[in-house]
């Protein structure tokens, strides 16, 4: 079982709309969390940290459920812009593990 | 902005040649990480340097692959000799390695092997 899993998707929504994307991790050890994006053929940057009070970040609100070993990403208002990968991060303390990522397209 | 500069940015290379890669971590990071990318296996953690000691390179296949940090500016992976399978693309990170603060991904280095 790999440490991180996300749903692949993709996930096609209308400008506008309400998305979320979910991902578990095996390591009940793990320390900090993280969503990046990554757009086609760029690397992976850093959209936000996901503490266990929840946070958020303009349209973006991310959280994390330490007893179910569960992480979210809401993103609200869609932009065309938003459309990329989002990868699931989960940092055990001597290694990053991705998830494969989960693909999103906004569409007009 | 601070950023963590690859080189070459694409390599193509005949199978059995020696494959050399580069990054330059943001000064002052203590952190660094090398990853492979592909479609089937996503990123997976080739080796991980703290304060330039590797800490893990259990990821890497070790008959083939090498990754050093001669200094604290440079960290290296060799891949010695290439073969098609390696073809990928391959990321480098640099951090400060503390709760919460993230890494910072190179642009990477797009191998071909032929």
């Amino acid at each position: 079982r790999k440490e991180v899993e996300q749903d692949p998707g993709p996930f096609n929504v209308p400008e506008g709309a309400t998305v979320a994307f979910n991902c578990t991790y095996s390591n009940s050890a793990s320390q900090s969390f993280f969503w990046y994006r990554q757009d086609c053929r760029k690397e992976p940057k850093l959209l936000m940290s996901v503490y266990s009070s929840g946070n958020e970040d303009g349209r973006f609100t991310a959280q994390l459920n330490r007893a179910s070993q569960y992480i979210s990403l809401l993103i609200r208002d869609s932009k065309l812009s938003d459309s990329a990968t989002y990868l699931c991060v989960v940092d055990s303390g001597y290694a990053l593990n991705f998830g494969k990522g989960t693909s999103l397209l906004v569409t007009p | 902005d601070a950023r963590v500069t690859q080189t070459p940015r694409d390599k193509v290379t005949e199978m059995g040649q020696e494959v050399t890669m580069r990054c330059q971590p943001i000064l002052g990071h203590n952190t660094v990480f090398w990853y492979r990318q592909t479609m089937m296996q996503g990123l997976e953690l080739l080796a991980y340097f703290r304060n330039r000691a590797p800490l893990d390179d259990s990821g890497m296949p070790k008959d083939r692959f090498s990754a050093e940090m001669p200094d604290a500016t440079l960290a290296t992976l060799k891949i010695q000799p290439s073969e098609p399978r390696d073809s990928a693309v391959y990321f480098c990170a640099s951090g400060l390695g503390q709760d919460s603060y993230g890494y910072t991904f190179g642009s990477g280095t797009r191998l071909t092997v032929v």
